[in-house]
């Protein structure tokens, strides 16, 4: 079966401006999944997708980054405007939804590796 | 606040060796799933293992199998035969059965040296 699509792989921008991120689950993955993971630490968690609503998005700077899911497949994760800390891989992951009997492992996407200068 | 520590940053062992990551975790839950990731330098994160907190049986897989510890809250991953290829990042993680949050710890880089 197709893994988790992200694109781009690799993207370099300058602070303040602005950037998306693009990701494509595994069919039938209602779960959706985007982590910021800053060079040498675990994934952090931004934001949650349950189908096409919002699950968890506590961790997520609203005031410059914004996701969507719409029709509950493919996600956006936007950054505007951009600061230097926001250096890092964005990680998507998708998962069948809990109470599942398949709900025992997340799969991930190889990432989009940010750079801000 | 449900939290994951990996005490060890960097660790490396010659090729053919055993080594064991360490994994502690901390959790009022009584079911859950703990997991071992693997990210190598592509950074594609790959399961390694899981282990159901309500088996008592340590899971194994090949060369990698896990020393869970319910009580001391411990989950340590063993590789055998270590081989190059296993050189990666690697990430312990915990889930609550039926809820789908994965908490991650902050990863042990392991080198394996030929």
């Amino acid at each position: 079966e197709a893994g988790v699509a992200q694109s781009p792989r690799y993207k370099i921008i300058e602070k303040r401006q602005s950037v998306a991120f693009w990701c494509n689950p595994i069919s039938g993955h209602a779960t959706l999944y985007w982590y910021q993971q800053i060079l040498g630490q675990g994934p952090k968690l931004l934001i949650q997708f349950q189908n096409n609503g919002v699950v968890d998005d506590s961790q997520l700077p609203k005031d410059r980054f914004s996701a969507e899911r719409l029709k509950g497949v493919d996600s956006t994760l936007k950054i505007q405007p951009a600061k230097l800390e926001d250096s890092a891989v964005y990680l998507c992951a998708s998962s069948f939804p809990p109470n599942s009997d398949s709900n025992t492992e997340a799969f991930f996407g190889q990432g989009t590796r940010l750079t801000v200068v | 606040a449900q939290t994951v520590t990996q005490s060890q940053p960097e660790m490396s062992v010659q090729e053919a060796e055993t080594v064991t990551l360490s994994c502690t975790y901390d959790t009022s839950e009584n079911n859950y799933y703990l997991f071992w990731y693997k990210q190598p330098p592509s950074r594609q994160m790959i399961l390694v293992i899981r282990q159901e907190a309500y088996k008592q049986q340590n899971a194994t897989e090949n060369r990698f199998s896990v020393n869970f510890q319910k009580a001391a809250k411990s989950f340590s991953l063993k590789i055998s035969d270590s081989q190059l290829g296993d050189t990666a990042m690697y990430f312990c993680a915990f889930t609550p059965i039926g809820d789908d949050k994965i908490i991650f710890g902050k990863g042990t880089r392991l080198h394996i040296l030929p």
